[in-house]
């Protein structure tokens, strides 16, 4: 069946330091592929997503590029910062009502 | 600017207990789900309401009823609660599904105890 891994966190970071976060993914079909964010005490939101291979989205900074041929959807952002501090979650949906997320992983920005 | 607007936003239970999720959008949506988080396992599906009228089981649906009042209010039933029901509940809903997939709008969760 379909799923998502999502490397473990927590995931620490100074401000200003690199961060990628690895999202590999099963799937029959063409999937579309998301990235969520949760800020604290908050519900899920849609950061970026694509919906084919070599697709590339982007936002605030973030970006993730559709890599069919290693069935992966990596988040990076160049500069992080202490407000990027949440839960992201990778997902994919192939369609249809049921879209698959990953267990989520843990972002610290330290000042 | 509402969105999704679910309630209560904390609840403890006692076991056996019964309790009722409320949850609506005001984005017009077609679709809305009900999800439960717990820690290590991401967001999984229970119920879903493909559109107004119609109801679906996802991934986990033992234990819980779900209503779908009209196109605007979607509802979560926890007839008998069991400890095992412990976690974060969170309502969302879609506008439509498309070849390409959803994108999903969230409440701000419900945190359900049972003891």
């Amino acid at each position: 069946g379909n799923s998502v891994t999502q490397m473990e966190g927590p995931v620490t970071l100074s401000e200003e330091a690199f961060l990628t976060i690895n999202c590999t993914y099963t799937a029959t079909g063409y999937p579309s592929l998301f990235w969520y964010v949760q800020y604290p005490g908050e519900g899920l939101q849609l950061l970026l997503k694509a919906t084919k291979a070599d697709d590339k989205g982007s936002n605030k900074g973030f970006e993730a590029t559709y890599r069919k041929e290693t069935t992966s959807f990596h988040l990076e952002k160049g500069s992080v910062q202490v407000s990027d501090s949440a839960v992201y979650f990778c997902a994919l949906s192939t369609g249809g009502f049921k879209t698959i997320f990953g267990a989520g992983t843990r972002l610290f920005v330290k000042a | 600017n509402a969105g999704v607007t679910q309630t209560p936003k904390f609840q403890v239970l006692k076991t056996g207990q019964s309790m009722t999720l409320q949850c609506a959008q005001d984005m017009n949506h077609n679709s809305m789900y009900w999800y439960r988080q717990d820690p290590g396992m991401g967001l999984r599906l229970i119920y879903y309401s493909a559109s107004e009228g119609t109801t679906d089981k996802g991934e986990v649906p033992n234990g819980y009823n779900v209503s779908r009042l009209n196109k605007r209010e979607f509802s979560l039933r926890l007839e008998s609660a069991a400890p095992s029901q412990t976690s974060v509940y969170f309502c969302a809903s879609s506008p439509q599904v498309t070849h390409s997939g959803n994108t999903i709008y969230f409440g701000e969760g419900s945190w359900l105890t049972v003891v």
